[in-house]
């Protein structure tokens, strides 16, 4: 069946670095893709998102790259606050309501 | 700011009680959806509804029904909760035509059937 996986369960990043997070998703018919976070005792946010037909976005300190030929897609954070400790998940849409699946997360911390 | 408030944040109930869990949105949307997020898996998708008194089974409806009385309410019922349906419970708004798109979440109810 479909799944969308993440690389790493948890990543440390130093305050001041860039951070990478992976995802890797399973069905080749996926056409849009959103990267969340939600932070403790949150619901998830919309951090950014991109689709098939490109293979970079760039938001405010953040990066979405997707490579549909392995279907993997990662977040780039560049210069990571202590803000951005979250857990961070990929979903994958592969168009409808119900056609989508999400990532389990993996959970960011920011070493001060 | 668009606001998605689930009733309670924590939530204890004992084994074969009726829970209910309540939803409101305040961004007039259309759609509205109750996820349970758990640990090692990503969020799984229980009911929607995309109008008033319409309601459609998600990935993992069993145990579970819902209510959409009124646009702004989404509640998620259990008639009798089981221990397996401990888990953290979100919902989430979209508008109309946005799908699953373009969610706006609250911020979860976690719930503990013992």
């Amino acid at each position: 069946g479909e799944s969308v996986g993440l690389h790493l369960p948890t990543l440390s990043v130093q305050e001041g670095d860039n951070s990478i997070i992976n995802c890797a998703y399973s069905n080749s018919a996926s056409d849009y893709f959103i990267w969340y976070k939600q932070e403790s005792g949150k619901g998830p946010q919309f951090i950014i998102d991109i689709r098939s037909n490109m293979d970079k976005r760039q938001g405010q300190r953040v990066t979405v790259l997707l490579n549909k030929t392995v279907k993997h897609l990662s977040l780039q954070i560049a210069a990571t606050q202590p803000g951005d400790s979250a857990v961070y998940f990929c979903a994958a849409f592969s168009g409808g309501y119900q056609k989508v699946t999400f990532g389990t997360g993996t959970k960011l911390q920011v070493i001060p | 700011d668009v606001k998605v408030t689930q009733s309670s944040r924590y939530l204890v109930k004992r084994t074969g009680e009726k829970v209910f869990l309540e939803c409101v949105q305040d961004m007039d949307h259309e759609n509205m959806f109750w996820y349970r997020q758990d640990p090692g898996l990503g969020l799984r998708l229980i009911y929607f509804s995309y109008d008033v008194k319409m309601k459609e089974k998600g990935d993992i409806p069993e145990g579970y029904s819902v209510s959409r009385e009124k646009k702004e309410r989404f509640s998620l019922i259990l008639e009798s909760a089981s221990t397996n349906q401990t888990s953290m419970y979100l919902c989430a708004s979209s508008l109309e035509g946005a799908g699953n798109e373009k969610l706006f979440f609250g911020s979860g109810t976690q719930l503990s059937v013992l």
